[in-house]
């Protein structure tokens, strides 16, 4: 158990539609990101949060957005979604200021667009 | 931009033996860490061991342990005695250092390991 939870853990979507996918960071944890892992390969950087603002950003188009709420809780979202968007969504929290072996995942939400 | 390279993307053992996983990663920086993840069919990712790269000494963790190279930019993962639990996606991952929160994390593709009966 890393304390991170995600939601929900499947979902299908339509091309064009918008998705929230949510996560609860670990108690006390600050810093949180996304990270999107398509099949067969490993997690691509999307974005990062650090007390409620986005402090870093990976290759993805503005249609990715996201917001960290005052007890660190945190959202993705993506509109206007394409079939290549399919992919596990894994979201990370951390404490900020310290080193990365206290960076937690958690289970990941699947995300299918058809 | 770092880049990670994972060149094996299958391996299989067999129960009780060692085997080693290989990564090289490509890099400016001098001050950075590197991580051997984990990630079962679960999806969890996780973390099995990590290397400060301003540490000579290769980290150990019971069974696991790596051969970290930093002139060579090699990060290797050594494990021993290995376990049918142990079968999963191994990913290899670098974390830059810098101030404030910036923990993004470059991952690369993955090496499938089966250990077998």
């Amino acid at each position: 158990e890393t304390g991170v939870t995600q939601s929900p853990t499947h979902l299908i979507k339509t091309r064009g539609q918008q998705v929230t996918l949510r996560c609860s960071s670990q108690s006390g944890h600050n810093t949180v990101s996304w990270y999107q892992q398509a099949l067969g390969q490993g997690p691509q950087f999307i974005f990062q949060y650090y007390r409620e603002e986005e402090n870093g950003r990976g290759n993805f188009p503005p249609r990715f957005s996201g917001l960290q709420f005052p007890n660190y809780s945190s959202e993705l979202n993506v509109n206007a979604l394409e079939l290549d968007d399919s992919a596990l969504y894994l979201c990370a929290s951390s404490l900020g200021g310290l080193t990365g072996n206290t960076i937690y995942f958690g289970e990941g939400s699947w995300l299918t667009v058809v | 931009a770092q880049t990670v390279t994972q060149s094996q993307p299958e391996m299989s053992v067999q129960e009780a033996e060692t085997v080693t996983l290989s990564c090289t990663y490509d890099t400016s920086e001098n001050n950075y860490y590197l991580f051997w993840y984990k990630q079962p069919p679960s999806r969890q990712m996780i973390l099995v061991i990590r290397q400060e790269a301003y540490k000579q000494q290769n980290a150990t963790e019971n069974r696991f342990s790596v051969n970290f190279q930093k002139a060579a930019k090699s990060f290797s993962l050594k494990i021993s005695d290995s376990q049918l639990g142990d079968t999963a996606m191994y990913f290899c991952a670098f974390l830059r250092v810098s101030g404030g929160s910036n923990y993004k994390l470059t991952f690369g593709k993955g090496t499938l390991l089966t250990v077998n009966p």
